[in-house]
């Protein structure tokens, strides 16, 4: 596709059940990246997938969260066992860490809502 | 952790006015990114500046980067009421073991009254 694409768009969910969010990067981006934003807040580092290399998981607040990145290109957060302050923006961007630049594009993102 | 910190919180001015939004960071970087977002959902590229710049502008945006201070800032000159939206800027860094971090602050709200 021609931008970065997230579904679902907005989820709400019961405390307690698992959600899983997909994100389909920009085609021939090498670098995913997770992001989470509560309202009101800046951007939270979740997690970084670089091509093959071992995905940055240092921004993952519990064991409750992980993701994969199948073949490369499309990726999916999963949240188990939601809690109420999961409650957030879930934002999924890709570049290219190619020559050609480092801007990063984003997704419009996915609204969790745990109620 | 936020490296990127954006001051003002909040602006408010007059359409047609210049509006300046500063950013505050720790470590080094590759380059920094200032990036707009509109409600809430995804944020959109403005200007990126490397770290061996000094000054970048396109269109009505000016960003100055002082590595000494490690600080930038945003300009918006002759502001609209389109232009209210918040403005977060990002620190692009390599953090080891591959990894490309790009750590955001916590945005400045920019209301333009018309």
């Amino acid at each position: 596709g021609a931008g970065v694409s997230q579904s679902p768009s907005n989820k709400v969910t019961e405390k307690g059940k698992d959600v899983e969010l997909r994100c389909d990067p920009i085609s021939g981006h090498t670098a995913l990246y997770w992001y989470r934003q509560s309202l009101g807040q800046g951007l939270e580092f979740l997690i970084y997938f670089q091509g093959n290399s071992a995905p940055d998981k240092s921004g993952l607040p519990s064991d409750r969260f992980s993701a994969e990145r199948t073949g490369g290109s499309v990726s999916t957060l999963t949240i188990q066992r939601t809690q109420q302050e999961d409650s957030a923006v879930y934002l999924c961007a890709s570049r290219n860490r190619g020559p050609s630049g480092n801007t990063i594009y984003f997704g419009e993102g996915s609204w969790l809502t745990v109620v | 952790s936020q490296q990127g910190e954006e001051d003002p919180q909040a602006l408010s001015i007059q359409e047609g006015e210049n509006a300046t939004m500063n950013c505050s960071y720790k470590t080094s970087i590759n380059n920094l990114q200032w990036y707009r977002q509109n409600s809430g959902r995804g944020l959109v590229h403005l200007i990126l500046i490397r770290s061996n710049e000094r000054e970048k502008h396109s269109g009505r945006l000016r960003v100055t980067l002082d590595t000494s201070k490690k600080s930038s800032s945003l300009l918006i000159t002759a502001s609209r009421a389109a232009d209210t939206a918040s403005y977060f800027c990002a620190t692009d860094s390599y953090s080891g073991a591959g990894s490309y971090q790009l750590t955001f602050g916590k945005g400045t709200k920019l209301s333009v009254i018309p």
